[in-house]
């Protein structure tokens, strides 16, 4: 079973402060996403990233996957309140397009 | 947004009663899957599909069932529902690109 461990589990920040959330496994992964959830709703796609070492910008946020394509991280630049909700990051199995999950971040930024 | 409906949304049901979920998709999508929430435990798969008629199991498949007789519908039954079985679900659907794009998700209580 391919294991994903996120870290931390809660964050709790003022708004303009930075931030990292890190994913890990043992396992190498073809592919990983990372997702965001809102309460009461399904969690929604951000990035993916597949090459090892690759970064990618969505604004405020950087993603990038580790060399080995083990691990990747999520940093937030100067974080606003809609940042906030559970952050998951996602290993594609290579199989059915099966994504193992990892145990989520959840970050709350205040004014 | 991908077309994705769950139903129901909520549910309240007593241990041992047989309950149901759908899921309807109308995005022609091949892959449908179904996934539980838990706090600590992030997103893990139950079942998914790969076709019409075309199941298999995933981490946590135990007292559940699922079918697929028309690409649209992926339905998730917990023959004799449990309290352990208390949580939210959700279903995706994917095309076959890595991504997976989520329902709005179905809270069921077993008492």
């Amino acid at each position: 079973t391919q294991l994903l461990e996120q870290s931390p589990q809660f964050l709790s920040i003022q708004e303009g402060e930075n931030l990292t959330v890190y994913c890990n496994s043992s396992s190498v992964f073809s592919s990983l996403q990372w997702y965001r959830q809102e309460p009461g709703e399904g969690p929604v796609l951000l990035v993916t990233v597949v090459t090892g070492g690759e970064v990618k910008k969505l604004k405020r946020l950087t993603f990038q996957f580790g060399d080995a394509r083990k691990d990747s991280s999520l940093h937030i630049t100067a974080a606003q309140p809609g940042d906030t909700g559970l952050y998951l990051c996602a290993g594609d199995t290579g199989t059915a397009s099966k994504l193992t999950f990892g145990t989520g971040t959840r970050l709350q930024v205040t004014l | 947004d991908a077309g994705i409906t769950q139903s129901p949304r909520h549910k309240v049901t007593e241990t041992g009663t047989p309950v149901t979920l759908r899921c309807h998709q109308t995005e022609n999508h091949r892959y449908m899957y179904w996934y539980r929430q838990d706090p600590g435990h992030g997103l893990r798969l139950i079942h998914y599909s790969y076709g019409v008629k075309d199941t298999d199991k995933g981490e946590v498949s135990d007292g559940y069932s699922v079918s697929r007789s028309k690409t649209e519908d992926f339905l998730l039954t917990l023959e004799s529902a449990t309290s352990s079985q208390t949580s939210v679900y959700f279903c995706a659907i994917s095309g076959g690109a890595d991504t997976q794009y989520f329902g709005p998700g179905t809270r069921l209580t077993v008492l």
